[in-house]
C-alpha cells in the first residue's frame, strides 16, 4: 500500500514569503506528526494531531508556524514570513493510533525547504 | 532533561564487523526506545525498538542492549554490510513525545 507522501519534495522560497507544505498520511492513520530535521541533526518534534485536532503543538518554534488537518487526513504545515533559519527538511509521520507507547510511526520522505 | 545524547557522530566499519552506537537519556518518564535508519533523501524508518522492562532485544543482525539504571541503550549491528551504510537515530518516547538523538552516520566498507 501507499506510504506517507509529502509535497513538494523541494521548495525554494525567498525570505519573507509564505509557504505551505502538504502531508498525505497512510489511509486510516489517526495520528499525524510534523518534525523538522536540520542538517546533521535528528528530527525535532513540531506538532501532533489526533484526528482533526492538534493534541500537542508545543514544538512549534513561534507563531509564524501553523498546521491544520481539517478532515482528519491530509495535513498542511504553514510558515509565514519565512526566515533563512527555517531552511530544513520537514518530515511528516503517521501512526495507526496515537494512544500509548510502542506504536510505529511511518515517515514520509520529507520536504526540503530552502529560504534564500 | 528532554535531550537524548548519541555517539559516535560517525562510524566506519569493515564489512563483516560489528557496529556499535550508544545513546543516553535523562528523563525517566521515557518508556519506549526505538532506533531508526535513514538513507539519503528518505524519511527515517523504524529498525528495532525496546521497552525498559527487558535488557536486550534481538532481531536478525540487530540487537538493542538496554541499561535502565544507567539510562543508556545501544544498537549493535552484527556482520555489518555495505547496505547498512546509513544514518542511525536513537529515540526516546513517552506518550506522544518522541525525542531523537543527533544521529550516527555509519559507513560499512566493502
Amino acid at each position: 500500500g501507499a506510504g506517507v507522501s509529502q509535497t513538494p519534495s523541494n521548495k525554494v522560497t525567498e525570505k519573507g514569503k509564505y509557504v505551505e507544505l502538504r502531508c498525505d498520511p497512510i489511509s486510516g492513520h489517526t495520528a499525524l506528526y510534523w518534525y523538522r530535521q536540520s542538517l546533521g541533526q535528528g528530527p525535532e518534534f513540531l506538532i501532533y494531531f489526533q484526528g482533526t485536532g492538534a493534541a500537542d503543538d508545543s514544538g512549534l518554534p513561534n507563531d509564524r508556524f501553523f498546521a491544520v488537518r481539517p478532515e482528519g487526513s491530509v495535513s498542511t504545515l504553514k510558515i509565514q514570513r519565512t526566515e533563512r533559519g527555517d531552511s530544513a527538511v520537514y518530515l511528516c509521520a503517521s501512526s495507526l493510533t496515537g494512544a500509548g507507547a510502542g506504536y510505529e510511526q511511518y515517515f514520509g520522505p520529507g520536504t526540503r525547504l530552502t529560504v534564500t | 532533561q528532554q535531550q537524548v545524547k548519541q555517539s559516535p557522530q560517525s562510524l566506519i566499519v569493515q564489512k563483516g564487523g560489528i557496529s556499535i552506537i550508544n545513546c543516553a537519556y535523562e528523563n525517566t518518564a521515557f518508556d519506549y526506545f526505538p532506533w531508526y535508519q535513514q538513507f539519503p533523501g528518505k524519511g527515517p524508518a523504524l529498525l528495532i525498538a525496546i521497552r525498559p522492562d527487558v535488557s536486550e532485544k534481538k532481531e536478525g543482525r540487530f540487537t538493542i542492549s538496554f541499561n535502565k539504571s544507567a539510562k543508556q541503550f545501544s544498537l549493535h549491528i552484527m556482520d555489518s554490510q555495505p547496505g547498512d551504510s546509513a544514518t542511525y537515530f536513537c529515540a526516546a518516547n513517552y506518550g506522544q513525545n518522541f525525542v531523537f538523538g543527533p544521529g550516527t552516520r555509519l559507513s560499512v566498507l566493502p
